[in-house]
């Protein structure tokens, strides 16, 4: 099964509007965690937020989650054509207690200066 | 602000080649992992180590597989055999508690 599915794959806008990139997910997770990855380049940490909260900040980056519909979401606000990348979701591995990521597919996001 | 650093940053390889990549963990990180990226497809898990033993792998995590942590800054992973198929990036990471941070990334490219 599939764990940890952002929509949509791809994104375009225009510098300094918001970008929302929303995360499912299939079964019952302690935390979740999103990344950025630049073209080619590796993966950045952005944000870790755990089963029992449910909206967090930093910096520009807003995470929520709902534990209920098994989802999350990513908002960055006043984009930059910097924050142009790959957005992945990743949450520890559905079949063991252990830490392991399983990633999604990611949100494509293009900010055109 | 320590950082998981990894080399060679290219690898070309003939088929059915050894190849070694290289991780430097961050110093005081207990958990350690290889993640690799196929072009164009998902970030795969490939295996997790700690205590000084891999904890869990996966599928793809076969014998031509291995890891090793020859002393206290490194943490390596090996295949013995490469196939065209284990082209990618390939991604350490490690992690005290909570997040997983991760190194640059080797690119292999077997030829």
């Amino acid at each position: 099964s599939q764990q940890g599915e952002e929509d949509p794959q791809a994104l375009s806008i225009q510098e300094g509007e918001n970008a929302t990139m929303n995360c499912s997910y299939k079964t019952s997770i302690n935390n979740l965690q999103w990344y950025r990855q630049n073209s080619g380049r590796g993966l950045v940490h952005l944000i870790l937020i755990r089963s029992n909260e449910r909206e967090k900040h930093s910096g520009r980056l807003r995470v929520t989650l709902d534990t209920s519909k098994k989802s999350s979401s990513l908002l960055i606000t006043a984009s930059r054509a910097a924050d142009t990348a790959s957005y992945f979701c990743a949450t520890p591995r559905e079949d063991t207690g252990r830490r392991a990521l399983t990633f999604g597919s990611g949100t494509r996001l293009q900010v055109q200066p | 602000e320590p950082e998981v650093t990894q080399t060679p940053s290219h690898q070309v390889t003939q088929m059915g080649q050894e190849v070694i990549l290289r991780c430097v963990p961050i110093s005081n990180h207990l958990y350690f992992y290889w993640y690799r990226q196929i072009l164009g497809q998902k970030v795969e898990f490939l295996v997790s180590f700690y205590n000084n033993e891999i904890s869990e792998k996966s599928e793809i995590f076969d014998d031509q597989f291995s890891v090793e942590r020859p002393d206290g800054s490194n943490f390596t992973l090996k295949i013995r055999s490469t196939k065209l198929e284990d082209s990618a990036m390939y991604f350490c990471a490690s992690r005290l508690t909570g997040e997983q941070f991760f190194g640059p990334g080797t690119r292999l490219t077997v030829l």
